[in-house]
C-alpha cells in the first residue's frame, strides 16, 4: 500500500524551532518529488515547499523563505521539512504529498499524507 | 491572497452540473499544465483532474476540466451529496525562482 505519514507536529513558541518528517513507504521513493502543502485554521491550501528526486532543484514560498528548509533522506525513504523562527501564522496542518514526477515543476500530486499539526502560540 | 482566483462558493442541487472557474496569469495557467484537487475537511486532498482535462484512474467522469489562456474550469455534472468539498485549482508558477500555486479554493455545497 502506498503510504506517506507525517510527523513532528506540536505545540511551539515563536521563533522556535520544529521539525516534520514524512515516512513514505509502497513505492520507489527516489523517483519522485515531494511537496509539503500546509492548511491553516479556516483558510485554504498553501504550498510550502518541494524538493526533487535527487535533492538538485529545490522551491519554496514566499512566506516560509530563509526560514523552512526541505530536505530528503532517499536511503530512509523520508522527507523532512526544517522549520526555524516560527511564527504564529505558520499555525497549521502539515501534509507531505508526492508527485508524479522526479523534477518539481510538474505539480501535480497524487498521494498525500494524513498530516502533522504545528501549532505556533506562546 | 492566491495568484489563482476561484470563487470562494459554489452551490447546487443534486443532479445539476456546477462549473468552478480559476484565473490566473501567462507565468502559471497560460504555460504550465493546471491540476484540479477536491478536499474534504478531515481527509487527505485527492487529486481530481490533472493536466488541464486529464482523470487519474478512478475518478468519476461525472468530473471534466478544461483550459483556454489564462483561465481554467473545472465542471461536475450529476451533482451529488458526496461531491460536497473544497475543490482548489493548481498550476505551476514560472515567475521569479518558480513556485507552487493553489487557488483560493472554493467550497461546494450540494442543496
Amino acid at each position: 500500500e502506498v503510504q506517506l505519514v507525517e510527523s513532528g507536529g506540536g505545540l511551539v513558541q515563536p521563533g522556535r524551532s520544529l521539525r516534520l518528517s514524512c515516512a513514505a513507504s509502497g513505492f520507489t521513493f527516489d523517483d519522485y518529488a515531494m511537496h509539503w502543502v500546509r492548511q491553516a485554521p479556516g483558510k485554504g491550501l498553501e504550498w510550502v515547499s518541494v524538493i526533487s528526486w535527487n535533492s538538485d532543484d529545490i522551491a519554496y514560498a514566499d512566506s516560509v523563505k530563509g526560514r523552512f528548509t526541505i530536505s530528503r533522506d532517499n536511503g530512509k525513504n523520508s522527507l523532512y521539512l526544517q522549520m526555524d523562527d516560527l511564527r504564529p501564522e505558520d499555525t497549521a496542518l502539515y501534509y507531505c504529498a508526492k508527485d508524479v514526477r522526479g523534477n518539481i515543476r510538474l505539480f501535480r500530486m497524487d498521494v498525500w499524507g494524513q498530516g502533522t499539526t504545528v501549532t505556533v502560540s506562546s | 491572497q492566491s495568484v489563482l482566483t476561484q470563487p470562494p462558493s459554489a452551490s447546487g442541487t443534486p443532479g445539476q452540473t456546477v462549473t468552478i472557474s480559476c484565473s490566473g496569469s501567462n507565468s502559471n495557467i497560460g504555460s504550465n499544465p493546471v491540476n484540479w484537487y477536491q478536499h474534504v475537511p478531515g481527509t487527505a486532498p485527492k487529486l481530481l483532474i490533472h493536466s488541464d482535462n486529464m482523470r487519474p484512474s478512478g475518478v468519476s467522469d461525472r468530473f471534466s476540466g478544461s483550459k483556454s489562456g489564462t483561465s481554467a474550469s473545472l465542471a461536475i455534472s450529476g451533482l451529488q451529496s458526496e461531491d460536497e468539498a473544497d475543490y482548489y485549482c493548481a498550476a505551476w508558477d514560472g515567475s521569479l525562482s518558480g513556485r507552487g500555486m493553489f487557488g483560493g479554493g472554493t467550497k461546494l455545497t450540494v442543496l
